[in-house]
């Protein structure tokens, strides 16, 4: 049973691009939660996604982040025109119910670097 | 708002015992969590308290008093490999989304 997976690993881009990270969550589970980790701090909250609905999306930037979880697929976290401050890991984590009482499994992270 | 507010580092011998500490403010509270995460990789679920008392998982306990928004988390008989970055965490009731404190990091030292 495999477990949350992310993709790529490691992305660098240059400033101004764009960047597509990936995440499958585990088999059976429908809710998919972005978290960003700047260097040297704590987990920060980004979305929460089901299949086909954004939930709950209170810590995204208001521009140039956006989020899917497509019927069939991986969810998608897109930031678009990059800048050096997007720098950091983005984890995802997926649970098989919403709420306080299910545990979240995360991903191995994308550690985004951009120049 | 919600903050939860732990110590920045914290240092010990293998063997040892360590206990770390977490305070909380939350508009609503629905359990303590607290996670594992060491150097590059990804947050691994250590524990979690809903109700107050003292929760055990081998060589991990894990504490909460509601009435003092306070918890901890206590590590027994540490190795080397206990030396990692410890989060606690409060849950969302409605949508489960969790909310960090700024992580411990535990040195192990021989």
């Amino acid at each position: 049973n495999a477990g949350v997976m992310q993709n790529p690993r490691h992305l660098v881009r240059r400033r101004g691009q764009e960047a597509r990270l990936r995440c499958s969550p585990m088999k059976g589970h429908s809710h998919v939660y972005w978290y960003r980790q700047l260097p040297e701090e704590g987990l920060k909250f980004m979305v929460y996604l089901q299949k086909e609905n954004i939930i709950d999306e209170s810590g995204m930037p208001k521009e140039r982040f956006s989020a899917e979880f497509p019927k069939e697929g991986p969810s998608i976290l897109r930031i678009q025109q990059v800048v050096r401050g997007d720098s950091a890991a983005y984890f995802c984590a997926s649970s098989p119910k919403a709420g306080s009482a299910y545990e979240q499994f995360f991903g191995p992270g994308t550690r985004l670097t951009v120049l | 708002g919600q903050s939860l507010e732990q110590p920045s580092e914290v240092t010990a011998v293998e063997g040892a015992i360590v206990q770390i500490n977490c305070t909380y403010q939350t508009s609503g509270f629905y359990g303590l969590s607290w996670y594992q995460q060491h150097d590059g990789g990804a947050p691994t679920f250590l524990s979690y308290n809903a109700l107050d008392g003292l929760e055990e998982t081998g060589r991990f306990s894990s504490f909460l008093s509601r009435s003092d928004s306070y918890g901890y988390l206590l590590l027994q008989e540490l190795q080397m490999k206990d030396s990692a970055s410890y989060f606690c965490a409060v849950r969302d009731s409605n949508t489960g989304k969790l909310i960090f404190g700024q992580g411990t990091t535990l040195q192990v030292k021989p």
